[in-house]
């Protein structure tokens, strides 16, 4: 049974358009992150969700949003699709600061994303 | 600036024998370090961590060293086997629970 799921595996779209990656977790963790990996094999956080509210948000263009409608979701919605969005983005969760082992994420599959 | 540095890409060791990792940090305000295991088209795995007060951490055949006043630490794996060849990746967690990666070292383990 998987931990956190990622939807879709791939996504091939044109340049401009809106998509969106959806990430859910079965884990009972109360946050949920979402990080990109580049052409350069770096991992980096985007976006940091704790029981639904947004603790974490590095320096991302404001096309990219995330929605959690509730604690084991956490979506990710991107405007405006531009050839440097094209990444592998990987959803993760993890305990909430009150339930320990809070350092240890868990991540889902990935989404590879490719802007044409 | 990368705050965390995996300055090997790859590693290629004999079934059997030992594999040791190695990560630099420069961030002092780290206070939790994890490895993790990645393989091609799936998400990264928990391997392993260590706190910052501690310097060694052992979970069967994978050992975490931590030297603090280096700021370097290193994952050894005894003995390597085949199962085990994956991109490894150090991460350094900060403010937030921010994890900061590092870019990854290639294993191979030779049969």
């Amino acid at each position: 049974d998987t931990a956190v799921s990622q939807t879709p595996k791939y996504l091939v779209t044109q340049m401009g358009n809106d998509k969106s990656i959806k990430c859910e977790q079965n884990l009972g963790h109360d946050t949920m992150y979402w990080y990109k990996q580049d052409s350069k094999k770096f991992l980096k956080i985007m976006f940091s969700y704790n029981n639904k509210e947004l603790i974490i948000n590095e320096t991302v263009p404001n096309r990219f949003s995330p929605k959690s409608p509730d604690k084991a979701h956490l979506n990710l919605h991107i405007n405006s699709l531009e050839l440097g969005d094209s990444a592998v983005y990987f959803c993760a969760s993890s305990p909430g600061p009150d339930r320990g082992r809070q350092e240890t994420q868990y991540f889902g599959p990935g989404t590879r994303l490719l802007v044409l | 600036d990368q705050q965390v540095k995996q300055n090997s890409p790859s590693l290629s060791v004999q079934e059997g024998r030992i594999s040791i990792l190695n990560c630099d940090y420069t961030n002092s305000m780290f206070d939790y370090f994890l490895w993790y295991k990645k393989y091609p088209a799936e998400g990264p795995t928990f391997l392993i961590s260590i706190s910052s007060i501690k310097d060694k951490n052992e979970d069967g055949r994978f050992t975490v060293f931590l030297n603090k006043s280096a700021k370097h630490l290193s994952l050894h794996i005894v003995p390597s086997q085949p199962g085990d060849s994956a991109v490894y990746f150090c991460a350094a967690r900060e403010y937030g629970n921010k994890l900061v990666f590092g870019a990854g070292t290639i294993l191979r383990v030779k049969s």
